[in-house]
Formats: structure tokens, C-alpha cells, sequence
């Protein structure tokens, strides 16, 4: 049971590039999330997907866009790459039971440099 | 809407000391609170969580928090300090349904000194 797993751990791109970061989980949760960490700032959500096929706006989208065409992946692609993007991110997942809210479950993170 | 506010981004502490990271919620509904904890260069891993059973939550590693409704605070304490809980602590929130979104605290970095 890997858990959340994220690919790659770190990738330097240069500004207008453009790249996929992937999400992996094997505990056949519903929800998955995208999330930023910047320092001083906590984490910051980006987009999350309460499904299949589902994908929502979070705190900060701008630059970013998602997918989730299977309930395992969760994709987090920047089409053109800029500075303000040099950040660590961060998939989690989760799920619910009843309608009843449940922790969120990490990955190590990918850091990403934009020069 | 919930928000988080974490008050000291950075708290240092002699081994073996209590630890007390201060944690205040604003939410419309009742909450549901949790703490995370980050070692260097790794994921967040859950310490404990609040979700409206016992006031007093026991979590990982010898910590605890307490809901105070009247005081809308989730303060996380631990008896003595030790080396290893060097690491940086997030409070975060969230409410019932809409996803399980979690509005973090800006973080604390907690220093356990010798």
C-alpha cells in the first residue's frame, strides 16, 4: 500500500515551458487535491476533484490546470511556466462517509524551480 | 467561510519542556480541526483531528489538543519536548461536506533546544 504518491519529485523548467505533474493513490478515495506551499504562506489549495471526471477551483488556480480521468490519477499541468510558480507541491486525498469529513492523506511533494 | 490563524510562526522550546503551539478558528458552522506535522523535505502527516466527539483529542507521539468552543481555539500541547518533534505544525479546518477542503494556518516551526 503505497499510499499518495507523486511524480517527479523535483523538475527545474525554464519560464514557458510546460509540464504534468502526476498523482497517484491506491486507497480508492473520492477526493483529491492540488495544493501549493510557499514559505510563511501554509499550503494553498490550487484545484480538487470530489470524483471521476470532476474538477474544481480551489484557492489559487490561476496558471494551472487539472484532470482527473481515472478515480487514482490526478494530473496538475502549468502550461506555460512563470517565476511565481517556483513553489513545492503537494497532491493529497480523501474521502467521506456519510457526508462526514475525513483527514487528508499526503504525498512527499514535488519541488519545482521556474528560472 | 473558515480560516486558520497559527499565532507565532516560529516557537523554541528546551527538551523535556511543554509545548504549546496556539491555534484560533473562525467558522460559521461547527469545525472540523485537525494538526499536521511536516519534517524537512517530506509530506504532511496527520497528528490528531477534532471532528465533534471528545473535546480533547489524543493524537501521535504524545501530543493533544483541546476544542474550546468558547474561545474558537484548538491549542496542541505535549508534556515534554524532545529532539525529534522538531518540525513545523499546521493547524487547518474544514466543514462537513463541499469536498473536505482544508484551509491550513501559516504554519509553526517549533526549535527543541538542548
Amino acid at each position: 500500500n503505497a499510499g499518495v504518491t507523486q511524480t517527479p519529485k523535483f523538475r527545474v523548467l525554464k519560464t514557458g515551458q510546460s509540464m504534468t505533474l502526476l498523482c497517484a493513490q491506491d486507497m480508492n478515495h473520492e477526493y483529491m487535491y492540488w495544493y501549493r506551499q510557499d514559505p510563511g504562506m501554509g499550503l494553498r489549495l490550487i484545484h480538487y476533484s470530489v470524483g471521476e471526471g470532476t474538477t474544481a477551483k480551489g484557492e489559487v488556480p490561476d496558471g494551472y490546470n487539472v484532470s482527473r480521468l481515472k478515480k487514482q490519477n490526478f494530473l496538475l499541468g502549468l502550461e506555460s511556466a512563470a517565476p511565481s510558480q517556483t513553489s513545492v507541491y503537494f497532491c493529497a486525498s480523501s474521502f467521506t462517509i456519510g457526508g462526514a469529513s475525513y483527514e487528508q492523506y499526503f504525498g512527499p511533494g514535488t519541488r519545482l524551480t521556474v528560472t | 467561510a473558515q480560516s486558520v490563524t497559527q499565532l507565532g510562526s516560529h516557537v523554541s522550546v528546551s527538551e523535556g519542556a511543554l509545548v504549546l503551539l496556539r491555534c484560533n478558528y473562525s467558522s460559521s458552522v461547527p469545525p472540523y480541526l485537525f494538526w499536521y506535522v511536516q519534517y524537512p523535505n517530506q509530506g504532511l502527516q496527520l497528528l490528531l483531528k477534532y471532528t465533534s466527539a471528545a473535546t480533547l483529542v489524543k493524537g501521535i507521539n504524545g501530543f493533544e489538543a483541546e476544542f474550546k468552543k468558547s474561545e474558537t481555539s484548538f491549542h496542541l500541547t505535549k508534556p515534554s519536548a524532545h529532539m525529534s518533534d522538531a518540525a513545523e505544525y499546521f493547524c487547518a479546518v474544514t466543514l462537513t461536506g463541499g469536498g473536505n477542503k482544508l484551509t491550513f494556518g501559516t504554519g509553526t516551526q517549533l526549535k527543541v533546544e538542548l
